[in-house]
């Protein structure tokens, strides 16, 4: 059974289109940010990563933009696949002395029509 | 390797029961999370282990909440008196270390749900 809540946004895309995931993060001092992906009934899976010294970062078939200026995060997907679909959660980290905090951005519900 | 492990996977409890939620890290991961993913709420961190101590419990909604850490390996989260707003995923995650670039690996979960 799905996981996360019913009403988060959705991108519907066309199997073998690109689709581009957006993120606003709150804490001008974060780190480090990160995409995570989740399918239904598992823990979120690392993507792919991105220092707050950069501004873009690209994957196997995925390229993360960082907008330090409005505090903007994208995920893009090439050629997007059925087994794409899933929620996509940016993950803002602080680093403190107490340790690694992630901050989890709402997510986004991507589905992929064949 | 195994990865981050969670048991139960599912739970349905009465509401003012206690139920024990466990995690196991990955092998050799000094860091552990937990994180709560309720219904239209997304992930919500609760608390965070170093070894076996827990310096950061700013995320346990209430003094029902608790966990702990032995070992340096197993963790157990704790709800005392369930109540019906407890009822969600309860996700674990484990890292190498503490450092800001040490990816969290998560477990599949334990859903949660308080009749």
């Amino acid at each position: 059974g799905e996981s996360v809540g019913l009403h988060l946004p959705t991108l519907s895309v066309q199997e073998g289109d690109n689709s581009i995931i957006n993120c606003a993060y709150s804490n001008s001092a974060s780190d480090y940010f990160i995409w995570y992906k989740q399918e239904s009934g598992k823990g979120p899976q690392f993507i792919i990563d991105i220092r707050s010294n950069m501004d873009k970062r690209q994957g196997q078939r995925v390229t993360v933009l960082l907008n330090k200026t409005v505090k903007h995060l994208s995920l893009q997907i090439a050629a997007t696949q059925p087994g794409d679909s899933a929620v996509y959660f940016c993950a803002e980290i602080v680093w403190n002395n107490a340790g690694n905090m992630l901050t989890f951005g709402g997510g986004t519900r991507l589905m992929v029509k064949p | 390797g195994a990865g981050v492990s969670q048991s139960p996977s599912n739970k349905v409890t009465e509401k003012g029961k206690d139920v024990e939620l466990r995690c196991d890290p990955i092998s050799g991961h000094t860091a552990l999370y937990w994180y709560r993913q309720s219904l239209g709420q997304g992930l919500e961190f609760l608390i965070y282990f170093q070894g076996n101590s827990a310096p950061d419990k700013s995320g346990l909604p209430s003094d029902r909440f608790s966990a702990e850490r032995t070992g340096g390996s197993v963790s157990t989260l704790t709800i005392q008196r369930t109540q019906q707003e407890d009822s969600a995923v309860y996700l674990c995650a484990s890292s190498l270390d503490r450092g800001v670039e040490d990816t969290q690996y998560f477990g599949p979960g334990t859903r949660l749900t308080v009749l």
